[in-house]
């Protein structure tokens, strides 16, 4: 079964609002998560490393002000897309590392479409 | 970012037909990871791999760790329909972030 949870699992909104996404490790504690987008027919893009109890760590290029993540527990992550824009619609994915192993995995992804 | 070089782009084959796909890059890594993606869905790991030269099965998939650390593949043998799907490798350098560099991707389609 799956064993990070990933929520919604697709969401419409208008642009201009906020949407925020839940990852969440089921059984076991992740002290590091991870945020990906995934455009149509492209490969996996990572966004930022989910540090629990710090500051995220975002990859070049990727605006820490309008992806907003909080990792307030080990076992929660949430990515806040802020003031969407249609240009922001994607497929985004979470992973979760089990510690003292170094394997991600993954969460079924939230499909966001902004209007 | 940084993506590593994964082919074929896409195989289109018969039920029963062995599939060979692989991933290079110009990067060592420590592991090699191979996952699978349906539509719609995150990517599921198939099989890891942790040392150079390591050679691992996992049901019908083998999956190998390059000598050079910069390079693995991914076997699957007698496909059946519900191998299709999108298959990535992965790369991991390590340390402290344990980040993930992924492959392209190698679209399968498998005809009954």
């Amino acid at each position: 079964g799956a064993v990070v949870s990933q929520h919604p699992s697709r969401v419409i909104c208008k642009s201009g609002t906020s949407v925020k996404i839940e990852c969440r490790s089921l059984d076991f504690q992740a002290t590091t998560m991870f945020w990906y987008r995934q455009f149509p027919k492209q490969s996996l893009m990572l966004m930022a490393t989910s540090n629990e109890g710090s500051k995220a760590t975002y990859e070049q290029g990727v605006e820490k002000d309008k992806f907003l993540i909080n990792h307030a527990s080990l076992t929660l992550s949430t990515l806040t897309v802020t003031s969407a824009h249609p240009e922001d619609s994607s497929f985004y994915i979470c992973s979760a590392t089990r510690q003292g192993t170094g394997i991600q995995y993954f969460g079924a992804g939230t499909r966001l479409s902004v209007l | 970012g940084q993506q590593l070089n994964q082919s074929p782009q896409s195989m289109f084959i018969q039920e029963g037909e062995d599939v060979s796909m692989n991933c290079t890059s110009s990067s060592i890594f420590n592991t090699w990871l191979w996952y699978k993606q349906d539509p719609g869905e995150g990517p599921v790991l198939l099989i890891a791999l942790y040392k150079a030269g390591e050679l691992t099965s996992n049901g019908r998939l083998t999956a190998q760790f390059g000598i050079t650390r910069k390079d693995s593949f991914l076997n699957i043998s007698a496909s059946i329909p519900s191998d299709v799907g999108i298959y990535f490798c992965a790369g991991q350098s390590g340390g402290a972030t344990n980040k993930l560099i992924f492959g392209t991707g190698t679209l399968l389609a498998v005809q009954p």
